[in-house]
């Protein structure tokens, strides 16, 4: 695919539950990065990947929230024990690198914590 | 720590006219990378335009446009010749060096036929 792909779309959870979101980056991108948007916010940090190492994990809100990612490509954030305030949209860019390149953004995922 | 804001949470603007969305932002580092992106209702963020903070000039893309004022810490974003499809939110978001973007809160424009 040419661009940076989400699973799933959309996810509808109970409070306690985990889920796991993934993130397909555009190949050959070594820099991949989670961002959380609530309803009506702006973008909120989680955690970077450079290659397989996740130098800066300084968003992620709780200890309930991790990410890993293996081969250079895929990556899954897991979220322990859900609650209501993680309801929002996940969302995934990648960029050839942490450097100067632009980050291209996935469509996200919708994720409803009943 | 950097922030953005984003100070007009709408904006309206009548197709064919020319409209303003305002950024600013905090920071003591030198170098750095500022953006603009667009998010229609289907989520997909979308980059308008880019501008590296060492480059005194104006980025511009088409139809839109950049006034970066270092000095000031601001960064608006011109859209001339507004279209039906222009409508959307859009975000400024400032990168840092070590690359994570923080983003503002957003202006969401309407564009009236």
């Amino acid at each position: 695919g040419a661009g940076v792909s989400q699973s799933p779309s959309n996810k509808v959870t109970e409070k306690g539950k985990d889920v796991e979101l993934r993130c397909d980056p555009i190949s050959g991108h070594t820099a991949l990065y989670w961002y959380r948007q609530r309803l009506g916010q702006g973008l909120e940090f989680l955690i970077y990947f450079q290659g397989n190492s996740a130098p800066d994990k300084s968003g992620l809100p709780s200890d309930r929230f991790s990410a890993e990612r293996t081969g250079e490509s895929v990556s899954t954030l897991t979220i322990q024990r859900t609650q209501q305030e993680d309801s929002a949209v996940y969302l995934c860019a990648s960029s050839l690198s942490t450097g100067v390149e632009t980050q291209y953004f996935g469509p996200g995922t919708r994720l409803l914590v009943l | 720590a950097q922030t953005v804001t984003q100070s007009q949470p709408e904006m309206s603007v009548q197709e064919a006219e020319t409209v303003t969305l305002s950024c600013t932002y905090d920071t003591s580092e030198s170098d750095y990378y500022l953006f603009w992106y667009k998010q229609p209702p289907s989520r997909q963020m979308i980059l308008v335009i880019r501008q590296e903070a060492y480059k005194q000039q104006n980025a511009t893309e088409n139809r839109f446009s950049v006034n970066f004022q270092k000095a000031a810490k601001s960064f608006s974003l011109k859209i001339s010749d507004s279209q039906l499809g222009d409508a959307a939110m859009y975000f400024c978001a400032y990168r840092n060096q070590g690359g994570k973007l923080i983003f503002g809160q957003g202006t969401e424009l309407s564009v009236k036929p």
